[in-house]
C-alpha cells in the first residue's frame, strides 16, 4: 500500500530534549515537506527536500532541522525543543514539482 | 510574497444545501499553482485538485466544482448537495512556479464545514 509513515506519532517531551520525527514514504517520491499545523494559523511549511542532499526553507524553520540522506526517509529533528514548538506536524511527499501530496498521519508534539 | 485567504473561518450547513467555500490568493508570479486539500475530523489530510495558471476551466468532479478567476485571483470550490460526509476543513494552497526549484507551497487557514443532517 502506497503510503507516508511518521512516529512516533503523539510525543510529549520537555523543553530542551533534542528529538527525531521519523518520515518515511514508499512510492519513490523526489519531493518531500514538513508542515506543522495549529489551530487558527492553518498549515505551514518548515522544510522542504527536493532530492536526496536537497533540501531547503519553508516559512517557518526557525528551530528545526531536517535531513535527506535516502529518497525514502526525512527526519524532522528538533535539536533543543521549546513549548512553542508544540503542534502537530505533517510529513508529506509529491511524485513530481508543484504536483499533489500524499501526507502522513501526523504527529502530535506536546513540549513541557 | 505568496499568500491564500480563506476568509470564511467556518460555515454550517444543513444536508442537500449547495455550499461554496471561498480561496483568494496572491501573487507577483504569472505561472502557479493552486491546490485544495480536506482535512476529514479523522485528521488526515487529502488531496483534491490542483489547477494550474494557464488553466482557467472551471472543473468538476462529481458533486464538487471549483471555479478558478484569474481576473479576481480567486480559486472557490462548491459542494452541491452536500453530505454529512462533507464535514471537514478545507484548505487551499498556492505554489509559485517561477522560484525555480523552489516546493514552497503556502496554505490559507482553512474552512471548517460542518454539515448538518
Amino acid at each position: 500500500e502506497a503510503q507516508v509513515t511518521q512516529n512516533p506519532r503523539y510525543l510529549i517531551t520537555v523543553t530542551g530534549k533534542k528529538l527525531t520525527v521519523t518520515c518515511s514514504q514508499n512510492m519513490n517520491h523526489e519531493y518531500m515537506s514538513w508542515y506543522r499545523q495549529d489551530p487558527g494559523l492553518g498549515l505551514r511549511q518548515i522544510y522542504y527536500s527536493m532530492n536526496v542532499e536537497v533540501t531547503d526553507k519553508g516559512d517557518v524553520p526557525e528551530g528545526y532541522k531536517v535531513s535527506r540522506k535516502e529518497k525514502r526517509n526525512f527526519p524532522l529533528i528538533l535539536e533543543s525543543p521549546s513549548p512553542n514548538q508544540t503542534s502537530l506536524y505533517f510529513c508529506a511527499s509529491s511524485a513530481r514539482r508543484r504536483s499533489a501530496q500524499y501526507f502522513g498521519p501526523g504527529t502530535r508534539l506536546l513540549v513541557l | 510574497a505568496q499568500k491564500v485567504t480563506q476568509a470564511q473561518t467556518e460555515i454550517s450547513v444543513v444536508e442537500k444545501e449547495d455550499v461554496t467555500l471561498d480561496c483568494v490568493y496572491e501573487t507577483r508570479d504569472t505561472t502557479y499553482y493552486l491546490f485544495w486539500y480536506k482535512q476529514p475530523p479523522s485528521g488526515e489530510l487529502v488531496f483534491l485538485i490542483r489547477r494550474n495558471s494557464f488553466d482557467e476551466q472551471n472543473e468538476i468532479s462529481g458533486r464538487y466544482s471549483w471555479n478558478f478567476q484569474k481576473s479576481t485571483s480567486s480559486f472557490n470550490f462548491t459542494i452541491t448537495a452536500s453530505q454529512v460526509v462533507d464535514s471537514a476543513v478545507y484548505f487551499c494552497a498556492l505554489s509559485e512556479a517561477s522560484q525555480g526549484g523552489s516546493e514552497k507551497l503556502v496554505f490559507g487557514k482553512g474552512t471548517k464545514l460542518t454539515v448538518n443532517p
